[in-house]
């Protein structure tokens, strides 16, 4: 069964600093892999997706990912955050006729 | 206009109520979700509709069920509502061209049972 792991429930960082979250998976094929963002009192909204070839996927507000195979991973990184991305951040797995799975997110918070 | 619109946004309800959740979309989508998201738990899928013709159960089915009125209509009902269905509810499409799996979540319906 396809399975998301997200091993950070909170994180903490100062403004403009650099961000990874992590995300692991298990999928029995290639697998089509997505990270997505829930700001208070909203839906989700998707940042990127990956389906396959270049394995650095670039996203929306200027978030990226790296798909690697060989550590079942799908880390999200933005350069330098900033206050308005406090938010939760969700990974997941799945689509074409599979059902997505979701990850427990992860909440993030921007420091002065 | 949002594209996934539910109402209502905020519920209170009494344990044994029944309430229903509605979902409408002008996405033009066939495939429909219904999740449930707790804090910790990330979101589960309750049901699942790809066309009006098709309804599944998802991996926390029991004490709901749903309809599919039309397309563009997918709604949750908890027949007997309990305390441990206090939780926050979204809606969501997808369209089945080119199977990308991508998710337009509603803005979200909290139900709160006391």
């Amino acid at each position: 069964a396809q399975s998301v792991t997200q091993p950070d429930i909170h994180i903490t960082v100062s403004e403009g600093a650099s961000l990874e979250l992590r995300c692991n998976y298990s999928y029995g094929a290639t697998p089509y892999l997505f990270w997505y963002v829930q700001s208070p009192g909203q839906g989700l909204q998707l940042l990127l997706k990956y389906f396959s070839g270049d394995t650095l996927v670039q996203g929306i507000k200027g978030f990226e990912a790296e798909f690697k195979r060989s550590q079942s991973s799908f880390n999200l990184r933005k350069p330098s955050v900033h206050w308005s991305d406090a938010a939760e951040y969700f990974c997941a797995v799945g689509g074409g006729y599979q059902k997505v799975t979701f990850g427990t997110g992860t909440k993030l918070q921007v420091i002065p | 206009d949002a594209d996934v619109t539910q109402t209502p946004r905020n519920r209170i309800t009494k344990t044994g109520k029944r309430i229903m959740l509605e979902c409408s979309q002008t996405k033009g989508h066939d495939r429909m979700y219904w999740y449930r998201q707790d804090p910790g738990l990330g979101l589960q899928l309750i049901y699942y509709s790809f066309d009006v013709k098709d309804i599944n159960k998802g991996e926390i089915s029991d004490g709901y069920s749903v309809s599919r009125q039309a397309q563009a209509k997918f709604s949750l009902s908890l027949e007997s509502a309990i305390p441990n269905q206090t939780a926050l509810y979204f809606c969501a499409t997808s369209d089945p061209t080119g199977f990308t799996g991508e998710l337009f979540f509603g803005e979200g319906s909290r139900l709160t049972v006391l």
